[in-house]
């Protein structure tokens, strides 16, 4: 595997599901990020994680609750999410600290999810 | 607060067309810029950036983009456009002390055959 993977590549869950997606880098980052991508709006970031420390939280609701155990590996665990949660989950990773220009994020293919 | 805007929603050109996509930003100090690609069903890929130096960047696909401070824009270029590059294009910039990228709302692209 190279890259950013993303597990599953498309979800279909009910509001009282509890489910998780997957995120898996191979490129040597210590900086990963969950992103939502709703039709009509902006990419919008959800959790920052440098050193596997979570450093941003963007006002995101509790039934998204991320996790990374390592410097390769994010979690995003869901329940009880909403109809309007259904987008896609895009995951990311960079270098951290940035250097030597090096501030370009590599972005996994997404998890299709719909909420129903 | 730092932005970028993308004028233009959708764009269609021709095949073998010269293309150019909008974008300006809007950040006080020296802005790291980037743009992605989005292939339908896909995640973003990466076709240019500019930090530093030289103001026309190349990038991968025949695509370039020129860095203009008066004007604070950062347009991408292709001199000539093929059918696989009908995708969605985002403009983004480096924000939030250099861990943080905030991205336009994208330029759909289609290409006519």
């Amino acid at each position: 595997e190279t890259g950013v993977t993303q597990t599953p590549r498309h979800l279909v869950m009910g509001m009282t599901n509890k489910k998780s997606l997957k995120c898996e880098q191979h490129l040597g980052h210590n900086a990963m990020y969950w992103y939502k991508q709703s039709a009509k709006k902006p990419l919008e970031l959800m959790f920052v994680y440098n050193f596997k420390e979570q450093t941003e939280n963007n006002s995101v609701p509790s039934r998204f609750s991320p996790e990374c155990p390592n410097s390769s590996h994010l979690f995003l665990h869901l329940h009880t999410l909403q109809p309007e949660d259904s987008a896609l989950y895009l995951c990311a990773s960079s270098h951290f600290p940035p250097s030597g220009g090096a501030y370009e994020q590599f972005f996994g293919p997404g998890t299709r999810l719909t909420v129903l | 607060a730092q932005s970028v805007t993308q004028p233009d929603i959708h764009i269609t050109v021709s095949e073998g067309a010269s293309l150019e996509l909008r974008c300006n930003y809007s950040y006080g100090a020296t802005p790291y810029l980037f743009w992605y690609v989005q292939s339908p069903g896909q995640g973003l890929q990466l076709l240019l950036k500019y930090f530093s130096g030289d103001t026309l960047v190349q990038g991968i696909k025949g695509f370039e983009a020129e860095f203009k401070r008066s004007q604070s824009s950062f347009n991408l270029r292709k001199p000539s456009v093929h059918w696989s590059d009908a995708a969605e294009y985002f403009c983004a910039v480096v924000t939030g002390g250099g861990n943080k990228l905030t991205f336009g709302t994208g330029t759909q692209l289609k290409v006519e055959l």
